[in-house]
């Protein structure tokens, strides 16, 4: 059975710093890994989506990476806002469509003006 | 564009009461749908998906069922609800080409 772990469950940066956000998983045989992002009583936004044959993902400041032989992703945030004040969770997916994707408990990121 | 919309955003139930959260999408045709619950300080649990109409499975054994009465409608249902059925319900959606997962803005339901 596959288990997401994000760790820490809480991050506090000062604005401007870089950050990376950490995910870990135990079956490597994933066929995608996802980060997304949720504000405080909000459903979840898309943010990055690898497949497994891809090492990483860039959007804007957000670059999430994927080394599936050590079961990690990271998300790299450049230039923290405050507007960057989230929780930020990773799935990860077994096969195609998205039936199985498994959640982790996510990372609360407090962006300090 | 695609839009995904979910209602109610908050529901305060007695014990015992009735449930129908909906969950509707427009901008697309023969979505994969699902149902998530999120417990506070725990991860998303799937409930159920739906591949097509008429066409539900489900995860986890528990006081709930869904239905999907249209391509683009799907329900969330109990006949009596559980304190334990208390949490954030979210709707999401697949595309047939679009591996990313998209969510409603999700229910606060809160059983007393």
């Amino acid at each position: 059975k596959q288990e997401v772990t994000q760790i820490p469950a809480a991050l506090s940066v000062p604005e401007g710093e870089n950050l990376v956000l950490n995910c870990s998983f135990t079956d490597s045989a994933i066929y995608n890994l996802q980060w997304f992002r949720q504000d405080p009583g909000k459903g979840l936004t898309s943010l990055l989506l690898i497949q497994s044959s891809q090492r990483e993902q860039t959007s804007g400041r957000l670059n999430a990476s994927l080394d599936k032989s050590s079961g990690r992703s990271t998300l790299y945030i450049a230039a923290s806002q405050p507007g960057d004040s989230a929780t930020y969770l990773c799935a990860a997916g077994p096969g195609f469509g998205n039936e199985k994707l498994t959640f982790g408990t996510g990372t609360r990121l407090t962006i300090i003006p | 564009s695609q839009t995904i919309h979910q209602w109610p955003a908050t529901l305060v139930q007695p014990v015992g009461s009735p449930l129908s959260l909906e969950c509707t999408v427009e901008g697309t045709s023969n979505p994969n749908l699902y149902w998530y619950r999120q417990a506070a300080g725990r991860g998303l649990q799937l409930l159920f998906y739906s591949v097509g109409i008429g066409q539900i499975s489900s995860e986890v054994p528990q006081n709930l069922s869904a239905s999907r009465p249209q391509d683009r409608q799907f329900i969330l249902s109990s006949k009596k609800l559980l304190l334990s059925d208390s949490g954030f319900y979210l709707c999401a959606w697949q595309g047939a080409d679009n591996e990313k997962l998209f969510f409603g803005s999700g229910t606060q339901l809160s059983v007393l």
